[in-house]
C-alpha cells in the first residue's frame, strides 16, 4: 500500500520568512496529492492540491510542486504570517477510482514567530 | 446547513465499557472515512466505506467496527474500550468521483 513521508515534523520560522515542508511517496500509480491545514483544536480542512499532470499549483502565497520521477512533492509558503501557524498534512491517493483512499503523512508542526 | 457532524466531541469512559462514536453528514456523500490521529499528530486510516452496505479496513489495526446501514450515518463502535484507544477519532466523507474530504470535528476520547 502507499506511505507517505513527511519532513520536517516541526519547523519554526519568523513572520515574513518562507516555510516549506517536504514529502516523499512510495506508490508510483498515485496522482493526487492534497495539503490539508489543521490549526489548534480545530478539524484539518484542504488549503491546496495537485494533479500528478502538472508540476507547480500556485494559489496567493502557498504553493505546491511535484516531481512525479522522484516520487516526492512539497509546500512552500511564503511571507509567512502568525496565522500560518499549525499542523500541515501531506496526502496521497490514486484519484479518480471508485474506491481512492486518502493516505497522510505524519504532520508539520509550523510555528510562526511574530 | 451541509456540514459533517461528530458526536459526542469529548468522551471521558471506564475500561470495558461498549461505545458508539456518531458521523453523520449531510452533504450526500458516497464514501466517508475514519481516521485516528495520535496525539503526536499522525492521522492514521481505520475504517472506510464507498456506500450503503461497503465498509473496508483501513492501514491501520483496529479493534473497532463500523456500519454503513445509511448514505448519511457511519458510526464507529468499540465493543470494549481499553485505554488503549485513547485517541481522537476524525471522520470524514467525500463525494464520488470528487477527492476533497471533509472532517468533522473529531472525537476526543479518553479511556480510563
Amino acid at each position: 500500500g502507499e506511505n507517505v513521508e513527511q519532513h520536517p515534523s516541526t519547523l519554526s520560522v519568523q513572520e515574513g520568512d518562507s516555510a516549506v515542508i517536504k514529502c516523499t511517496y512510495s506508490d508510483s500509480a498515485s496522482n493526487y496529492f492534497p495539503w490539508y491545514k489543521q490549526e489548534l483544536g480545530k478539524r484539518p480542512q484542504l488549503i491546496i492540491d495537485i494533479r500528478s499532470n502538472v508540476g507547480e499549483k500556485k494559489d496567493q502565497r502557498i504553493a505546491v510542486t511535484l516531481n512525479k520521477t522522484a516520487k516526492h512533492f512539497s509546500l512552500h509558503i511564503t511571507e509567512t504570517q502568525p496565522e500560518d501557524s499549525a499542523v500541515y498534512f501531506c496526502a496521497a491517493s490514486r484519484a479518480g477510482g471508485a474506491t481512492n483512499k486518502l493516505i497522510f503523512g505524519t504532520g508539520t508542526l509550523l510555528a510562526v514567530q511574530p | 446547513e451541509a456540514d459533517i457532524y461528530q458526536t459526542p466531541r469529548y468522551l471521558v469512559i471506564g475500561t470495558g465499557k461498549k461505545i458508539t462514536l456518531e458521523c453523520s453528514q449531510t452533504m450526500g456523500h458516497d464514501k466517508m472515512y475514519w481516521y485516528q490521529q495520535d496525539p503526536g499528530m499522525e492521522l492514521h486510516l481505520i475504517h472506510y466505506s464507498y456506500g450503503v452496505n461497503s465498509t473496508e479496513k483501513g492501514d491501520l489495526s483496529s479493534e473497532s467496527t463500523v456500519s454503513r446501514i445509511r448514505t448519511e450515518h457511519f458510526p464507529l463502535t468499540l465493543e470494549s474500550a481499553r485505554p488503549s484507544h485513547t485517541s481522537q477519532y476524525l471522520c470524514a466523507s467525500t463525494r464520488q468521483g470528487r477527492e476533497k474530504l471533509f472532517f468533522g470535528s473529531g472525537t476526543q476520547l479518553s479511556v480510563l
